[in-house]
Parts: C-alpha cells; sequence; structure tokens
C-alpha cells in the first residue's frame, strides 16, 4: 500500500483564494515533500521539509509538519489559475518497498477564474 | 536538454510484445526509480536503483525488470506486455536529500 494519501482527492476553488491540501503517511520520515504536475507531465518538486522542522514557505507556499500525528498540509495562497494542477506528497522513509520515494495519490486542485 | 530524459514518448504494442523503455540522466545523481501512474491511483513504485550494482522491487515489480546499464542509464523492460499494463510510465532520480527530477514521461498502449 501507499504510504502518503493525500485528502481531499479533488479541490475547486476561485482565484484568489487559498487552497489547502493533507497528506497523512504511515511510517517514521527523514523528510517529506511536495510535488505538482500539470496534466499528463512528469512531476515538478515544489518544497522538502525535514522531519524536524515544523513548518516552511516558499513563495506563496507553506507547508507544515506533524510528525506526531504523522500528517503535513500544503497551503497555497491567492490561487491563480495556473495553479490548476495535481499536488502530491511524497516519503522518503522505509516501507513495504524498501527506502525509497514513496508518492501519495495525489489532490487535484481546480482554480477558476 | 532535459536533466532526465525518457524514450520513446508514446509507444502502442501488442500483447505478448517485448518492450524496453529507457531513461538517462545528467544529474549525476546515483538513484534512479522507474514509476507508473494510473488515473486515480498515484504514482506506484516499480523498481529502484541506489547504484549500478543495486537494483530493488518496488510495490508493483511484477511483470517488469529492470538494467542499470551506468549511473546514467536505468531502462525498463516489460518482457510480455499485456493490456493491464498500459499506463503512464515516469523515471525519474534523486538526490541525497531525495529531492526527485522527472522525466516527461512515457505513455504505454497494449493493445
Amino acid at each position: 500500500s501507499q504510504q502518503g494519501e493525500e485528502d481531499p482527492q479533488a479541490l475547486s476553488i476561485q482565484e484568489g483564494e487559498n487552497a489547502t491540501m493533507n497528506c497523512s503517511y504511515k511510517t517514521s520520515i527523514n523528510n517529506l515533500q511536495w510535488y505538482r504536475q500539470n496534466s499528463g507531465r512528469g512531476l515538478v518538486h515544489l518544497i522538502l521539509i525535514r522531519s524536524n522542522e515544523r513548518e516552511k514557505h516558499s513563495g506563496r507556499l507553506r507547508v507544515t509538519l506533524d510528525t506526531s500525528k504523522k500528517s503535513s498540509s500544503l497551503l497555497i495562497t491567492a490561487s491563480r489559475a495556473a495553479d490548476t494542477a495535481s499536488y502530491f506528497c511524497a516519503t522518503d522513509a522505509t516501507s513495504q518497498a524498501g527506502t525509497a520515494l514513496i508518492f501519495g495519490k495525489g489532490t487535484t486542485l481546480s482554480v477558476s477564474s | 536538454d532535459a536533466d532526465v530524459t525518457q524514450t520513446p514518448r508514446n509507444r502502442i504494442t501488442k500483447t505478448g510484445k517485448r518492450i524496453m523503455l529507457e531513461c538517462s540522466q545528467t544529474k549525476g545523481h546515483d538513484r534512479m526509480y522507474w514509476y507508473r501512474q494510473d488515473p486515480g491511483l498515484g504514482l506506484r513504485l516499480i523498481y529502484y536503483s541506489f547504484d549500478v550494482k543495486d537494483i530493488n522491487k518496488g510495490e508493483i515489480s511484477d511483470g517488469y525488470s529492470v538494467s542499470r546499464q551506468a549511473q546514467a542509464k536505468f531502462s525498463l523492460s516489460l518482457e510480455s506486455a499485456i493490456p493491464n499494463q498500459t499506463a503512464l510510465y515516469f523515471c525519474a532520480t534523486s538526490d541525497s536529500l531525495g529531492k526527485a527530477f522527472f522525466g516527461q514521461g512515457t505513455r504505454l498502449t497494449v493493445v
């Protein structure tokens, strides 16, 4: 089974609103990352947060990590139509597949103008 | 040039045929991965390699094999393709922190 699970599966908002996506994982992690995928294209790295960090910012992105709850959230502030994409969390942790980069199923974000 | 290059980008093949998907990277990373993506299932790990002599099965390795010909090259083979292997395949490489760089993907259709 997959290490990370994103919630919600799909999210529709208006331009200017904030978008929040959550990720839960199962095992201890070294770090947690968020990626973005435009339709049918390769994933692009957004941000990495280490297990000893609680919050990290990058531009309009804010990521939090709660290792006690094994969860992370990605907040995109002041969303734009160009933010429409799928967003995935990934953990570099030991899992059933060994120690490798394991992705969740993703959240599909739709931002309408 | 892209950091991670996959060939071919699109392929249609018949059931029972052997097919190889190729991946090369210019990042100089030791870690390379093959994933498949199906609608609603996200990315699932097929195989990964931490160096030329280290190959590991992922969660869905059945029906697939890999070859790490060099640090820069990691190929995925389907020995006898079947229709449920129709998917979007991604190769990736990652640095020591795990930050990954993806290829453009190969859309494979097995008819």
